[in-house]
């Protein structure tokens, strides 16, 4: 049972250059997360996702975007990287239908992003 | 979070009892959570507590809610060098979004 796997781990982008962050979970699990980890600041949501074909804003939307167009995959698009955007990004998954009683998200190992 | 504060280090020496305070705004909140973060990993449950309960024990770990206050805290007796990480609380919204702290780094010394 892999979990929550993202793809790249590390990336190094130059100002104004494009990317995509995968994410992908094989626990059958309804909603989806992007957040972004900054030194001090915690996780802030980037965007988020309660189902396949849905999507919404979340904290810090600004400068990305995203898709879920099948279930297990949730991606997050830098279509014009900016410095402000090097940081350490995670996804994540919870809700199983059928077991509601649990709420806890899954990580996975994040993707470190530098822009220069 | 700016909803979910908590102070940013904690210092403790091995054996002895690290306490890490949390204290969060949504009185809404349904579960409130603790996560531990270790260098380079993602995020991993360690405990979490529903919002109608006081207290929760699970061996080592503790967690105390004071719902009145909006106060979290999460105490680990006999801490070990394994235990040093980013301890992150998050309070639940909606029933699905998790709002979190900005982590707490425990340094374990010997």
């Amino acid at each position: 049972n892999a979990g929550v796997t993202q793809t790249p781990k590390f990336r190094v982008l130059k100002t104004g250059q494009s990317m995509t962050l995968l994410c992908a979970q094989d626990m059958n699990h309804e909603y989806m997360y992007w957040y972004r980890q900054d030194p001090g600041m915690g996780l802030r949501l980037i965007h988020y996702s309660v189902g396949e074909g849905t999507t919404a804003k979340g904290e810090v939307p600004d400068g990305y975007n995203v898709s879920r167009l099948k279930k297990q995959n949730f991606l997050l698009g830098l279509e014009s990287a900016a410095p402000s955007q090097t940081s350490v990004y995670f996804c994540a998954s919870s809700y199983s239908p059928g077991d509601a009683a649990n709420t806890e998200a899954f990580f996975g190992q994040g993707t470190r992003l530098t822009v220069v | 979070g700016e909803d979910v504060e908590q102070s940013l280090f904690l210092s403790v020496r091995e054996g002895d009892s690290s306490v890490i305070n949390c204290t969060y705004t949504d009185s809404s909140s349904t579960y409130l959570y603790w996560y531990k973060q270790e260098p380079g990993a993602g995020l991993q449950l360690l405990t979490y507590i529903f919002s109608n309960m006081d207290m929760k024990q699970d061996q080592r770990l503790t967690v105390l809610l004071n719902k009145k206050d909006k106060h979290l805290s999460l105490r680990i007796a006999d801490t070990q060098t394994g235990d040093s990480a980013i301890y992150f609380c998050a309070e639940s919204i909606n029933d699905y979004k998790l709002s979190f702290g900005a982590g707490t780094t425990v340094t374990v010394r010997a």
